[in-house]
């Protein structure tokens, strides 16, 4: 059975960093790429950002390039966000997903709040 | 304002039918695979349909895609209570190289 479970989320000031990981399982890991996907509180869903099998390819959405890094560990069979210089707008529950053309697979989500 | 374009809220009756419309451009929906989301209240989205009218195992065929174009259709028949979601299509653009959805369709079975 594919999981996904993300941890990492929390509050943290603005202009502060989080790390969010993504435990993966029951899948070959490194076969996938992966991505990360985040729904502000009452808002629809905003593709994050994602990483090829290898880490040689990343892409971002333009609201998150040069504060974020998404990164993975495939002999850990985990994902990575690094967040840093966070801002009110980064707020929202982030969740991982396995990816090729769909994302076919999502972890429940990890609540990230930026406030002071 | 998301890079495609859904309805805000779609509704009808326990057993009819519904279908939630997906416009987008020729860098996005015109040139790649489109796939629809659902999500039921306070959980994480699930794939619907992917490659634009396929389904993965376990989604009843009550649930259908297709693409024409740029614009593409999520069609429900049957409807049940339990279809009460959140519906989002995304893709991936091109020009942005990045990934898009629409801004989600509200399900509403009266």
């Amino acid at each position: 059975e594919v999981q996904l479970v993300e941890s990492g989320g929390g509050l943290v000031q603005p202009g502060g960093s989080l790390r969010l990981s993504c435990a993966a399982s029951g899948f070959t890991f490194s076969s996938y790429w992966m991505s990360w996907v985040r729904q502000a509180p009452g808002k629809g869903l905003e593709w994050v950002a994602n990483i090829k099998q290898d880490g040689s390819e990343k892409y971002y959405v333009d609201s998150v390039k040069g504060r974020f890094t998404i990164s993975r560990d495939n002999a850990k069979n985990s994902l990575y966000l690094q967040m840093n210089s966070l801002r009110a707008e980064d707020t929202a529950v982030y969740y991982c997903a396995r990816s090729g053309q769909q994302l076919d697979y999502w972890g429940q989500g990890t609540l990230v709040s930026v406030s002071s | 304002q998301s890079v495609l374009t859904q309805p805000p809220s779609v509704s009808a009756a326990p057993g009819q039918k519904v279908t939630i419309s997906c416009s987008g451009s020729s860098s996005n929906i015109g040139n790649n695979y489109v796939s629809w989301y659902q999500q039921l209240p306070g959980t994480a989205p699930k794939l619907l349909i992917y490659e634009n009218n396929k389904r993965p195992s376990g989604i009843p065929d009550r649930f259908s895609g297709s693409k024409s174009g740029t614009s593409a259709t999520l069609g429900i028949t049957g409807l049940q209570t339990g279809d009460e979601a959140d519906y989002y299509c995304g893709t991936w653009d091109s020009s942005l190289s990045g990934g898009v959805f629409g801004g989600g369709t509200k399900l509403t079975v009266l």
